[in-house]
C-alpha cells in the first residue's frame, strides 16, 4: 500500500508570493490534516479536511488556506509568503470519521519550504 | 490553554537500557494520547495510542502508560537500541473538540 506522498518536496520561494502544496493521502483514507513544523514551534496544527469538508482549524491567519478534492487529494496555500512562513509542512490522512481522531495519523515525508 | 510538556528535550542512555519519556499536560485530560517516532528529515511515524480510560499498552518492547489523576503519560522503550534514537513526540486528541495538540518532542539518543 502506498504511503502519503506530498509534492514538491522542497521549495524556495520569495516574501510576498503565494505557493500551493499537494498531498495525496493513503489510498481509502479520507481524512487529511495539514500541519506545520518549525524548531522553535514545533509541530502546529493547520486544518483537517474530511469528505471535501474542512472540519477544524488551527490558529493560522486566512493567507493558509486549503482544499480537498473528491479523491480525497488535498492542497493547501499560503498567500503573501513571510519570511516566518519558513517550514516544513506535513500532511497526515487517516481512515477515522471527521472529528474522531482515534485513528492514527500517517505522515507525508513533507514539503520543506524556504521563503527568502 | 492547554500546554504540553515533554520532559527534557534530548535524553541520552546505554543500549539495552529502559529509555522513559514523559509527556505532562495541564488542563483537561484528552480522550486519547498519541505517541510518534520521528526521524530527522522525515514525517512522524504513529507508535501507539492510549485512551483516557486505559491505563497501559504494550508494543512489543514499547509500553505506554496513561494516569489522568497525574496529568502524564510515560512512553517506555525496553531493551534499548542504537536505533531506537530519534525525536519522540505525544500528541493530545481532544474528540469533542476535534483538537490535536503535539508535544515539542525528546529527542532520544542510545549510545552503543
Amino acid at each position: 500500500k502506498a504511503g502519503v506522498t506530498q509534492t514538491p518536496r522542497y521549495l524556495i520561494k520569495t516574501r510576498g508570493q503565494q505557493v500551493t502544496l499537494s498531498c495525496s493521502p493513503i489510498s481509502g483514507h479520507r481524512s487529511v490534516s495539514w500541519y506545520q513544523q518549525t524548531p522553535g514551534q514545533g509541530l502546529q496544527f493547520l486544518f483537517e479536511y474530511f469528505s471535501e469538508t474542512q472540519r477544524n482549524k488551527g490558529n493560522f491567519p486566512g493567507r493558509f488556506s486549503g482544499r480537498q478534492f473528491s479523491n480525497s487529494r488535498s492542497e493547501m496555500n499560503v498567500s503573501t509568503l513571510e519570511l516566518g512562513d519558513s517550514a516544513l509542512y506535513l500532511c497526515a490522512s487517516s481512515r477515522g470519521v471527521a472529528g474522531g481522531r482515534a485513528y492514527e495519523q500517517y505522515f507525508g515525508p513533507g514539503t520543506r519550504l524556504t521563503v527568502t | 490553554s492547554q500546554k504540553i510538556e515533554q520532559n527534557s528535550e534530548a535524553l541520552n542512555i546505554q543500549e539495552g537500557k529502559t529509555a522513559t519519556l514523559t509527556c505532562n499536560y495541564t488542563n483537561y485530560s484528552p480522550a486519547y494520547l498519541q505517541w510518534y517516532r520521528q526521524d530527522p528529515g522525515r514525517g512522524p511515524v504513529f507508535l501507539l495510542l492510549i485512551r483516557e480510560n486505559e491505563k497501559e499498552k504494550r508494543k512489543e518492547r514499547l509500553k505506554v502508560t496513561f494516569d489522568t489523576t497525574l496529568k502524564q503519560s510515560l512512553f517506555h522503550i525496553t531493551a534499548s537500541q542504537p536505533a531506537d534514537s530519534a525525536t519522540y513526540l505525544c500528541a493530545l486528541v481532544y474528540s469533542s473538540a476535534s483538537k490535536i495538540i503535539f508535544g515539542s518532542g525528546t529527542r532520544l539518543s542510545i549510545r552503543p
